[in-house]
Formats: structure tokens, sequence, C-alpha cells
């Protein structure tokens, strides 16, 4: 089965400045890259994906990019936020047709941590 | 994005009982989720529950410890059968929405289990 690992396992960083979680997965037919965010007491909450045919993708403040030759793709987050303290967890995926059912393999999480 | 709620959103239970998890989705959808995320851990898919078969288990779980239910297509139950501390974890489920050359998975806010 599909192999995940996130680096860092922890993050801290001052509000304002810049974050970078790398996962790196295993199986070269996943196609659907996502980050979900999940803050305590709370469920996984989708924040950005990507699919195989796109190297980068931005949404205000985050960005995740991919390289599908090295099997790894990043969340970075720019201009940290208190409110961005939280669990992330990449989820790489190898999305089937329809009628199949496409299972996540969620990494190890990371725990990033913003302070003032 | 499909809205997802549980119930109860925690319990403690004691040792050899059952607790059955409610998941109500605001939508029909095709595909049901179930995991598993033991305390300060990441998440572990249990099953797969699509609507008028049999859930599909992942390896390590079974359907006589983890009944599942999947009357239609809003609604599902996981049942936690003859409970020890080990199953102490927060039970999530999780839907998938599929568009044209899209694919997204959303997770309900939890279900916060402590046997004791």
């Amino acid at each position: 089965g599909e192999n995940v690992e996130q680096h860092p396992s922890t993050l801290s960083v001052q509000e304002g400045d810049s974050a970078v979680i790398k996962c790196t997965y295993s199986d070269s037919a996943s196609n659907y890259f996502p980050w979900y965010k999940q803050e305590l007491g709370k469920g996984p909450q989708l924040i950005i994906d990507i699919r195989s045919n796109v190297g980068e993708k931005k949404d205000q403040r985050i960005a995740v990019t991919l390289n599908k030759t090295a099997k790894h793709f990043s969340l970075h987050i720019t201009e940290t936020q208190p409110e961005d303290s939280a669990v992330y967890f990449c989820a790489p995926l190898r999305w089937g047709g329809a009628g199949t059912a496409s299972k996540l393999t969620f990494g190890t999480g990371t725990r990033l941590q913003v302070t003032l | 994005s499909a809205v997802i709620s549980q119930k109860p959103s925690r319990d403690i239970c004691q040792r050899g009982t059952s607790l059955t998890i409610q998941c109500q989705v605001d939508s029909q959808v095709t595909m049901m989720f179930w995991y598993r995320q033991q305390p300060g851990q990441s998440l572990t898919l249990i099953a797969t529950a699509n609507q008028g078969s049999e859930a599909t288990y992942e390896s390590g779980f079974v359907i006589d410890k983890f009944p599942i239910s999947r009357p239609n297509l809003t609604f599902s139950t996981l049942t936690v059968s003859n409970m020890s501390p080990e199953d102490s974890s927060i039970y999530l489920c999780s839907v998938e929405e599929r568009g044209s050359g899209s694919y997204e998975q959303y997770f309900g806010p939890g279900t916060r289990l402590t046997v004791t």
C-alpha cells in the first residue's frame, strides 16, 4: 500500500513568517494530492488540493506544489497567523473511476504552532 | 461541500459494551467512509460503505467488531462492539464528492470515544 511521510512532525514559526510542510509518497499512480487542517476537537478540513497535471496551486495565503517525479508535494503557508495553528495532514490518493472507492492514505501529521 | 454531522459528539463507555455512532449528510452521496484516529495519531481507514452493499473493511478491521449500516444515501452508522480501552479513539465519517474531473473528500466533526 501507499507509504506516506510528512516532515517536519512539529513546526514552530513566528506570526508573519512562512511555513512549509513536505509530504513524500510511494505510489507513483497517485493523482490527487490534498492537504487537511485539523484543529483541536474538530474533524479534518480540506484546505487545498492539487491534481497530477498541475505543478502548483495557490489560494490566498496557502499554496501547494507538486513534484511527481520525486513523489513529493508541499504545503506553503505565508504570513502565518495564530489561527493557522493546527495539525496538518497530507493524504495522497489514486483517484479511481466511477463506482470505485478512492481511498485517502493520511500522512503522519505536522503540528504547526504560530507564536506571537 | 457536503455538511456532515455525527452523533454522539463524545461518549464515555464501559468495557464490554457497544456504541453506535451515527453519520448524517445533507446531500446524497454514493460512498461514505469510516476512519479511526487514535490519540495524537493520524487517521486510519476502517471501512468504505457503499449504499446497498456490504461495507468493505481494511486490513486489521473486521465486521464483527465494527459493523456498519448504510440504509440510504444520506446516512450511515458504525458500531464499536465489545469495547476495550484500546478502542478509545476519535471516529470520523467522511464522504466523497465527484464532479467532472474533480474529486474531494469531506469529514464530519468526529465522535470522541473513551472506554473505561
